[in-house]
């Protein structure tokens, strides 16, 4: 089966700094590349996804890269914002199943 | 007002007991997972169903059983064989395999006491 790995699990940055989350997957036939947040207490919440056809997404401060040869995908949040503060999961398809990473503790520092 | 809803937020249980975790939803999903979490361990995939009176076991599922009756419930049962049931259990549902955007219920947290 599919197997995710993510990095790093706990990661602080200053208010205002990138962040940056990676992930690799192990099935070359993951075709759907989702982010999840969670907030403390809350349900994960889809923040932005890639599909496999695509290198590149961007949304606001947020922006996702897919690299299929190398079977990685990153997070890459800019200006970061107290409110980032969260966890953050990767997830991949494979055997037509939702894979997750085992989160990363994101602490923006005002 | 559309979505997947988990009950109870909080559940007790005692050792050797059965317990009966539900979920719900109104999205006209297909498939419909459960996850567990742990501290430190991310969300592991415990059963899915892909369709009514149909379901597979993931990762974890020993100690677990599920039902698919109905497209919008999927409940899950603890069990008195699971060894470590205190955790965090998220169910989610999507409309196809995976592929697209899962919606969480807002998740239910058992002890046991």
């Amino acid at each position: 089966g599919e197997n995710v790995e993510q990095h790093p699990s706990t990661l602080s940055v200053q208010e205002g700094d990138s962040a940056v989350i990676k992930c690799t997957y192990s099935d070359s036939a993951s075709n759907y590349f989702p982010w999840y947040k969670q907030e403390l207490g809350k349900r994960p919440q889809l923040i932005i996804d890639i599909r496999s056809n695509v290198g590149e997404k961007k949304d606001q401060r947020i922006a996702v890269t897919l690299n299929k040869t190398a079977k990685h995908f990153s997070l890459h949040i800019t200006e970061t914002q107290p409110e980032d503060s969260a966890v953050y999961f990767c997830a991949a398809t494979g055997a037509n199943n939702l894979f997750f990473g085992t989160g990363t503790r994101l602490t923006v520092i005002p | 007002d559309g979505g997947i809803t988990q009950s109870p937020k909080y559940l007790f249980r005692k050792e050797g007991q059965n317990v009966t975790l539900s979920c719900e939803q109104n999205l006209n999903h297909d498939a419909m997972y459960w996850y567990r979490q742990d501290p430190g361990q991310g969300l592991r995939l415990i059963y899915y169903s892909q369709i009514v009176n149909d379901f597979q076991k993931g990762d974890i599922a020993e100690g677990y059983s599920v039902s698919r009756e109905k497209k919008e419930s999927f409940p899950l049962t603890v069990t008195s064989a699971q060894k470590n049931p205190t955790a965090f259990y998220l169910c989610a549902s999507s409309t196809t395999r995976g592929n697209t955007e899962a919606f969480f219920g807002q998740g239910t947290r058992l002890t046991v006491v």
